[in-house]
């Protein structure tokens, strides 16, 4: 059972837009930054998003993350197929004095 | 750029002790947290511990008292040991770096299968 909270699954045709949501709690997003990783199959996983809503440099701007309160989401934009993947939300959480990260959603381009 | 290798035995026995090697290559090991994270077979991430590079650590509470975690900066390595290991503890171990305790994990190695088995 994972700290935070995502749904297993999210889908969408290519262009579409999906969103990914995580919920937490005022220990952990409601106090501190949310990150985003993607990670490809395969693959390790990979800084998408950081303090909330900023992208590493080279991370496309169809990638984007938002934050209120104790909740968190992801939206890609003209959604491709090389953006099959799964994804994890993370947070530092204060009770616990450290990283807690989301089940992660496996999204599928259809 | 910075990279990241995890090394260490593939398979690991019921009760002994889990030991791995992060080698940090194309940068200092200096002034940045580096951090375990585990994934096991079909399920999500986990995290482990971080240790600064001066040798301080933090782990998750439930791992707490098997971990061990420590630095080399001679060597621009760090390790993990996690003892009494169960099949449990079979997983994909990462390691990654970070520039404050909880900022951003912006590299990550490979992973590293780890199986527990007899």
């Amino acid at each position: 059972q994972s700290v935070l909270t995502q749904p297993p699954s999210a889908s969408g045709t290519p262009g579409q837009r999906v969103t990914i949501s995580c919920s937490g709690s005022s220990s952990n997003i409601g106090n501190n930054y949310v990150y985003w990783y993607q990670q490809l199959p395969g693959t390790a996983p990979k800084l998408l998003i950081y303090r909330n809503n900023q992208r590493p440099s080279g991370v496309p701007d169809r990638f984007s993350g938002s934050k209120s309160g104790t909740s968190a989401s992801l939206a890609i934009s003209g959604l491709r197929s090389e953006d099959e993947a799964d994804y994890y939300c993370a947070a530092w959480d204060d009770s616990l004095g450290g990283w807690v990260f989301g089940g992660g959603t496996k999204l599928t381009v259809l | 750029q910075v990279q990241l290798q995890e090394s260490g035995p593939g398979l690991v026995k019921p009760s002994e002790t889990l030991s791995l090697t992060c080698t940090v290559s194309g940068g200092s090991i200096s002034s940045y947290y580096w951090s375990w994270i585990r994934q096991p077979p079909g399920k999500g991430l986990e995290w482990i511990g971080y240790m600064y590079y001066s040798g301080s650590t933090n782990c998750d509470p439930s791992l707490k008292s098997r971990v061990t975690m420590s630095v080399d900066t001679s060597k621009n390595h760090f390790s993990l040991n996690l003892t009494s290991v169960t099949a449990a503890d079979t997983a994909v171990y990462y390691c990654a770096r970070h520039g404050t305790a909880a900022g951003r994990m912006d590299v990550w190695g490979q992973g590293t299968t780890v199986t527990v088995s007899s």
